[in-house]
C-alpha cells in the first residue's frame, strides 16, 4: 500500500538551478497539497489543488510553481532555487478539502540549496 | 502572534507515564482539530480527529478540545518507547481552505 510517494528523497542544488519535485497518490483522492517544514515554523502550505485541473496558492507560494498533471500526480517546481528554499518538502492528499478529511502525507523530499 | 502555539519540547518521560501534549489557538472560528504524529524522517500521520468541543478516545490516546479556553490536548496513557515522535496539532475553520499546524512537540519515552 504505497499511499503518497515522493521523489526524489534527497537533493542538493546550487543557487539558480531548477528542479521539479514529484508526488503521486494511489488513493483516488481529489485534493493534493505541497507543504514545506522548517525548524520552528511548522508545516506551511505552499500550493494546493482542490481537484484535478485546479491549483491555488497557499501561505508561502513565492518562488514555486505547481502542476496537477492528472488526478494522481501533483508536481512542485523551483524555477531558480535560492538558499531560503532549503527545507523538507511534503506532499499530501485527502479525499476532498481541508476541514474534516485527514491528510495523508508522503515521507518528504529533503532539499538543500547551496 | 501565531494562530496556533505549541511548546516544542523536548518532553522526556519514563515508559508507562501519562503524557499530556497541548496547543493553544487564537482563532475562535476553528472547529476541526487534529493530532498528527511524525516519526523522524517520515511524514506526519493522522492520530486523532475531533470536531468542535469534547473528548475522543482511541486506545491509549485521548483528545480533548476546550473551545472556551481555545485549548486542545492529547493524552497518552501507558506511554511506550514507540510513542517517541513529534506530535503536531492542526486545526481549521468551517468554509476555509486552510489547515493550520502547530510547530510540534518532540516526545521521548525512555525505557
Amino acid at each position: 500500500n504505497a499511499g503518497v510517494t515522493q521523489t526524489p528523497k534527497f537533493q542538493v542544488l546550487k543557487t539558480g538551478q531548477s528542479m521539479t519535485l514529484q508526488c503521486a497518490q494511489d488513493m483516488n483522492h481529489n485534493s493534493m497539497y505541497w507543504y514545506r517544514q522548517d525548524p520552528g515554523m511548522g508545516l506551511r502550505l505552499i500550493y494546493y489543488s482542490a481537484s484535478e485541473g485546479t491549483t491555488d496558492k497557499g501561505e508561502v507560494p513565492n518562488g514555486y510553481n505547481v502542476s496537477r498533471l492528472n488526478k494522481r500526480e501533483f508536481s512542485l517546481r523551483l524555477e531558480s532555487a535560492a538558499p531560503s528554499q532549503t527545507s523538507v518538502y511534503f506532499c499530501a492528499s485527502s479525499e476532498e478539502g481541508f476541514r474534516d478529511q485527514p491528510q495523508h502525507f508522503g515521507d518528504g523530499t529533503r532539499l538543500s540549496i547551496l | 502572534q501565531k494562530e496556533v502555539e505549541q511548546d516544542p519540547g523536548p518532553l522526556s518521560v519514563p515508559e508507562g507515564a501519562i503524557v499530556s501534549l497541548n496547543c493553544t489557538y487564537s482563532n475562535s472560528a476553528f472547529q476541526y482539530f487534529m493530532w498528527y504524529r511524525q516519526y523522524s524522517r517520515k511524514g506526519p500521520e493522522l492520530l486523532m480527529y475531533t470536531y468542535s468541543s469534547g473528548n475522543k478516545e482511541d486506545g491509549r490516546f485521548t483528545a480533548q478540545v476546550d473551545k472556551s479556553s481555545k485549548y486542545i490536548s492529547l493524552f497518552i496513557r501507558d506511554s511506550q518507547p514507540s510513542d517517541s515522535a513529534t506530535y503536531l496539532c492542526a486545526m481549521s475553520a468551517q468554509n476555509t481552505d486552510k489547515l493550520i499546524f502547530g510547530t510540534g512537540t518532540r516526545l521521548q519515552v525512555f525505557p
